[in-house]
């Protein structure tokens, strides 16, 4: 079965400062993942994705994450956080070309607070 | 905007009772998902339909049932409802089955009492 596990989940940083938001999967074939973000009272919002192409994927708002198999890792980054970056976090997982559907496994949540 | 919409968007019941969710998906999208999101759950798949047949079952009760009509929009009806199925309910979708991006809607809150 498919897992994710997101590691922490609450993470404060300052204006301006890196943005590292941690998440490992667990699957036994090669995995889809993805990032969401959910602001309040909000529906997700697709960050990024990867799908076996390049292991650097970049996505909205200067978000970047870099998939790592012999970590089992998928890290959310962001070289300077934004006041506007203050939000919950989800990783998710499918099981990509192996499956017959393309539903999300996700993580916890991790929710990222931007101090001024 | 996703353009995913559901309705209602609020939604207070009392045990016991019957209630329809409602998801448009977006223009062209096939497939549709529910999810429900809850504190102690947290975010979980229920159930997939793809034009108009279900394509995956998740961790979805018993007295849970959804559909996909030919027009693609779908509803999720939930009955017998308890305290416990006071949660959020997510519809997403995506173009195809098998299409990994998959698009929210705002969600239904529902609250059971």
């Amino acid at each position: 079965a498919q897992s994710v596990t997101q590691l922490g989940s609450h993470v404060s940083v300052s204006e301006g400062a890196l943005v590292l938001l941690r998440c490992n999967y667990s699957s036994s074939v090669p995995p889809y993942l993805f990032w969401y973000v959910q602001y309040p009272n909000q529906g997700l919002q697709l960050l990024l994705k990867y799908t076996s192409a390049a292991t650097l994927v970049k996505g909205i708002n200067g978000f970047e994450a870099e998939f790592k198999k012999s970590e089992t890792s998928f890290h959310l980054t962001k070289p300077s956080a934004h006041m506007s970056d203050a939000a919950e976090y989800f990783c998710a997982v499918s099981r990509g070309g192996s499956s017959n559907t393309g539903k999300l496994i996700f993580g916890q949540g991790t929710t990222l607070q931007v101090k001024p | 905007d996703s353009g995913v919409t559901q309705t209602p968007k609020h939604l207070i019941t009392a045990t016991g009772q019957r209630v329809t969710l409602r998801c448009s998906p977006r223009s062209g999208d096939l497939s549709v998902y529910w999810y429900q999101q809850s504190l102690d759950q947290g975010l979980q798949f229920l159930i997939q339909y793809y034009n108009g047949e279900e394509r995956a079952k998740g961790n979805i009760l018993e007295r849970f049932s959804a559909q996909q009509f030919p027009d693609l929009h779908s509803e999720l009806n939930l009955s017998s409802l308890e305290l416990g199925d006071s949660a959020l309910y997510f519809c997403a979708s995506s173009v195809g089955d098998l299409t990994y991006e998959q698009y929210f809607g705002p969600g239904t809150r529902l609250t059971v009492t």
